[in-house]
């Protein structure tokens, strides 16, 4: 099973503020790494899949890079409404498997 | 318009049984892959099982294998989870959620609002 494991667990900023999240597989993923936003009580929202390519509707803000074993999103200025749960999941083998989040705070 | 209704969630006692439905529309359902996810209270997410739009491939998270069994109608738009010797560590929230893209193990684009399974005495 891959295990990714994200870091930091916590990461509190302002709005405004850039934020950069860390997702590392514990083998080679290729690209095959998607991101989810989650808000308290609502259901996952698909942000970047295939490590770099935005979902439908995703602001521009977000961004994702990476391949192999190491990957980043990236939030380029914090709005209101990306205070919440971010997910780093892995498509390369069964079992599927999602990292433990990164919490963004203000 | 994608849409996911999730149901069938509840209260069950330790050893029992459960059956959830995903009930799916704005999309053909009958050519993509579908999957369960789950949330336990305050936990991060885990994937469940995955079936493909056929029904023909499934795959099974090692802490389900044997005891669940995923399924799909694709003459209803539906697809199911039935949940067997049901543990206290299977209580979570369980999202049905659809793949982005017709032949691939995933992401998932669309995701249910979820429907809370509470497995106690």
């Amino acid at each position: 099973e891959i295990v990714l494991t994200q870091s930091p667990v916590t990461l509190p900023l302002s709005p405004g503020e850039r934020a950069t999240l860390s997702c590392r597989a514990s083998q080679s993923v290729s690209s095959y790494l998607a991101w989810y936003q989650q808000k308290p009580g609502q259901a996952p929202r698909l942000l970047i899949y295939d490590a770099s390519n935005r979902a439908t509707d995703i602001p521009a803000r977000f961004s994702g890079s990476g391949s192999g074993t190491d990957f980043t999103l990236t939030i380029s200025s914090l709005e209101p409404e990306d205070f919440a749960v971010y997910y780093c999941q892995q498509r390369s083998n069964w079992p599927l498997t999602f990292g433990g989040g990164t919490k963004v705070e203000i | 318009e994608v849409q996911l209704v999730e149901s069938g969630g509840g209260l069950v006692q330790p050893g029992g049984s459960l059956r959830l439905s995903c009930a799916a529309s704005g999309f053909t359902f009958n050519t993509y892959a579908m999957a369960w996810v789950r949330q336990a209270p305050g936990k991060g997410l885990e994937w469940v099982s995955r079936i493909s739009g056929s029904g023909g491939t499934i795959y099974y998270a090692d802490s389900v294998k044997g005891r669940f069994t995923i399924s799909r109608d694709n003459s209803k738009n539906t697809l199911y989870l039935h949940m067997n010797s049901l543990r206290a560590d299977d209580t979570a929230v369980y999202y049905c959620a659809k793949n982005l893209a017709v032949a691939s193990s995933g992401p998932f684009d669309y995701w249910g609002q979820g429907t809370l399974v509470t497995v106690s005495s």
